[in-house]
């Protein structure tokens, strides 16, 4: 399977404090994304990364790419408890195409004011 | 507003009775596609499309149909639901272009089968 896998599972943190949340994917890509999810609620993309990148910044996101190691980290810094929701990555493989994407199972992000 | 509508967001039905959940999107994608989300399973994809009358079956289709008459709609059809079809579903749709594939997704759909 081309799922990526998201670690932890679940994290909780502190208000203020930075949460970083881990990829790994299995297969060679053309872009990898991120996604929060609020409970029960649709997707909402964050940020995209080439795999000719390797890092990029959104606001307090900041996305790094090792296509070497087939994985990824999103980095949220000074967290806020809007910030709790779950988070997944999404690659494409480059056998199936640029718009099928894979997500993971999610990391639970709780953040405690 | 730029936007993908899913209807109906809460459905409730008995097995074996046909039901539609309908998928619209603004945006003039290209791609649409339909996803269902299970506890510890995550998203997997049923169908998805390319374009006007071309779809093709994504990792769980079975039970499920699709079809893209319109470019903005992209209905799901469970012609007899079984219980195991019991999930949160997604409509998502993007661009074609690789690098601007960024998908939007609709509030989603939960269905149960009794």
């Amino acid at each position: 399977s081309q799922q990526g896998e998201e670690d932890p599972q679940a994290l909780s943190i502190q208000e203020g404090e930075n949460a970083t949340m881990n990829c790994s994917y299995k297969t060679s890509i053309n872009n990898l994304q991120w996604y929060r999810q609020n409970s029960g609620r649709g997707l909402v993309h964050l940020i995209l990364i080439r795999s000719n990148e390797r890092e990029k910044h959104s606001g307090r996101l900041r996305v790094t790419l090792d296509t070497s190691k087939k994985s990824s980290s999103l980095l949220i810094t000074a967290s806020r408890a809007a910030d709790t929701a779950s988070y997944f990555c999404a690659t494409d493989g480059k056998q199936t195409g640029a718009n099928n994407l894979f997500f993971g199972t999610g990391t639970r992000l709780t953040v405690i004011p | 507003e730029a936007q993908v509508t899913q209807n109906p967001r809460y459905l409730i039905t008995v097995t074996g009775k046909k039901l539609t959940v309908t998928c619209s999107q603004n945006m003039n994608h290209e791609y649409m596609s339909w996803y269902r989300q299970d506890p510890g399973l995550g998203l997997r994809q049923i169908y998805y499309s390319m374009n006007v009358e071309v779809t093709d079956k994504g990792d769980v289709p079975e039970g499920y149909k699709v079809s893209r008459k319109e470019k903005r709609n992209f209905p799901l059809i469970l012609e007899s639901p079984s219980p195991n079809q019991t999930s949160l579903y997604f409509c998502a749709s993007s661009l074609l272009a690789s690098g601007r594939n960024e998908q939007y997704f609709g509030p989603g759909t939960r269905l149960t089968v009794t």
